[in-house]
């Protein structure tokens, strides 16, 4: 069975900085990875995804994640934080039966 | 994008009743939904996939006598949760892939439905 670890629970950045979740996971096979964002009221949001090729992936919103099969990671990073960006990040994985498999998300405050 | 919507996105109920929740993609057919259930400043975990025309299969642990869904059409599952007690209350999720097959389908997801059991 697959799993996704996000070892940060909250992150404060200062808007105009860089920010990099982390995110590790667990699959026996060739994963499939997303990140996803969640703002308040809002249904998840797909920032982008992994399924195979180019191990850097340039998704919506100006950010991009890096898959590392040797370290079983998915890291996501934008250059410079927008205060539009406080929301809570989810990493995923996925199996060819569709189902996903949520790491436990990780909270981002952004200041001003 | 493809867009999924949820009815109610909010409801408030009586310990004892049952509250049906609905899942709807709006511009693409689904042959497969699947029902996430949230708690507060938790992840989603995955409760069941709903599979049209053909009976839902729930993940370990979930109680499909109390989370009864129907996946009547290609663009509508139904979630309800029969007997409500306080501890049903959560935020309800569903999701609808499209796209090529496999796990490289991309997942659109609802808004979610907030249920509060009194």
């Amino acid at each position: 069975a697959q799993s996704v670890t996000q070892p940060d629970i909250h992150i404060t950045v200062s808007e105009g900085a860089s920010l990099e979740l982390r995110c590790n996971y667990s699959y026996g096979a060739t994963p499939y990875l997303f990140w996803y964002v969640q703002s308040p009221g809002q249904g998840l949001q797909l920032l982008l995804k992994y399924f195979s090729g180019d191990t850097l992936v340039q998704g919506i919103k100006g950010f991009e994640a890096e898959f590392k099969r040797s370290q079983s990671s998915f890291n996501l990073r934008k250059p410079s934080v927008h205060w539009s960006d406080a929301a809570e990040y989810f990493c995923a994985v996925g199996a060819n039966d569709y189902k996903l498999s949520f790491g436990a998300g990780t909270t981002v405050t952004v200041r001003a | 994008g493809a867009v999924v919507s949820q009815h109610p996105s909010w409801v408030i109920c009586k310990s004892g009743t049952s509250v049906k929740i609905e899942c709807r993609s709006l511009d693409f057919q689904a042959t497969t939904m699947f029902w996430y259930r949230q708690f507060p400043k938790q992840s989603l975990m995955l409760m069941a996939t709903s599979n049209e025309g053909s009976k839902a299969t729930y993940e370990q642990g979930v109680e499909k006598d109390k989370f009864l869904i129907n996946h009547a059409s290609l663009t509508l599952s139904t979630l309800t949760v029969t007997s409500a007690h306080p501890e049903d209350s959560s935020f309800y999720i569903c999701s609808a892939p499209r796209g090529t097959s496999g796990g490289a389908q991309e997942q659109f997801f609802g808004p979610g439905t907030r249920l509060t059991v009194l």
